[in-house]
């Protein structure tokens, strides 16, 4: 176990439908991270919060919304997505100390296909 | 943009053998990190290199950063079926405030 946890671990929907993705990082740390990952671009990051601010946004479409409350919890919204939108999404959380490149410790991943 | 290039994409090996993947970044790195993935796994982080032509070894893993810290590598002796999985390289880029992770090499074992 890593210290962070995602939720849940298999998700199908189909293209109407509204969920969301949870992750919670157990290690204090002050930065979380949502990737995308497939066979076509293994580990694309999609946002980055540092201190519950947005502070990357990799022109990712508006289907996808996040969300960070506080320092332990992020969130990926999601509504009307595509069949290509069907991919592994994982979380991750490192300490930052002003300066980015700290280890990142990856949760299990959410796997989400979308019909 | 900026980018962190990855080789080989894949690499087939029979137990024993050595293997080697390569990264290479368009920009000077402030670091550089090593994850491992194993198959319906997450990466986990293997190492951390920041110096210029630092060399780190862990067990049958030798990681070297290159002198211009531009470029990395990550070898591994004698592997065996342990070492199956996909190994990405990442590396801080001046101005970035997440890493930006290499396109993965998936080394496949053969007992």
């Amino acid at each position: 176990e890593t210290g962070v946890t995602q939720t849940p671990r298999h998700l199908v929907m189909g293209m109407t439908n509204k969920k969301s993705l949870k992750c919670e990082q157990h290690l204090g740390h002050n930065a979380m991270y949502w990737y995308k990952q497939s066979a076509k671009k293994p580990l694309e990051l999609m946002f980055v919060y540092s201190l519950e601010e947005r502070v990357e946004n990799n022109s990712v479409p508006s289907r996808f919304s996040p969300e960070c409350p506080n320092s332990s919890h992020l969130f990926l919204h999601l509504h009307t997505l595509q069949p290509e939108d069907s991919a592994l999404y994982l979380c991750a959380s490192s300490q930052e100390s002003g300066r980015a490149g700290n280890e990142q410790f990856f949760g299990p991943g959410t796997r989400l296909t979308v019909l | 943009g900026q980018q962190v290039m990855q080789i080989p994409q894949y690499q087939h090996v029979q137990e024993g053998e050595d293997f080697t993947t390569y990264c290479n970044s368009s920009t000077t790195l402030s670091n550089i990190q090593w994850y491992k993935q194993r198959p319906g796994g997450h990466p986990v982080f293997l190492i951390q290199l920041v110096k210029s032509g630092e060399v780190k070894k862990q067990k049958r893993l030798t990681f070297q950063f290159g002198e211009a810290k531009k470029n990395s590598s990550l070898h591994i002796t004698a592997t065996q079926t342990t070492d199956v999985g996909t190994y990405f390289c990442a590396g801080a880029l001046t101005g970035r405030r997440a890493l930006t992770f290499g396109s993965g090499t998936r080394l496949q074992v053969q007992p």
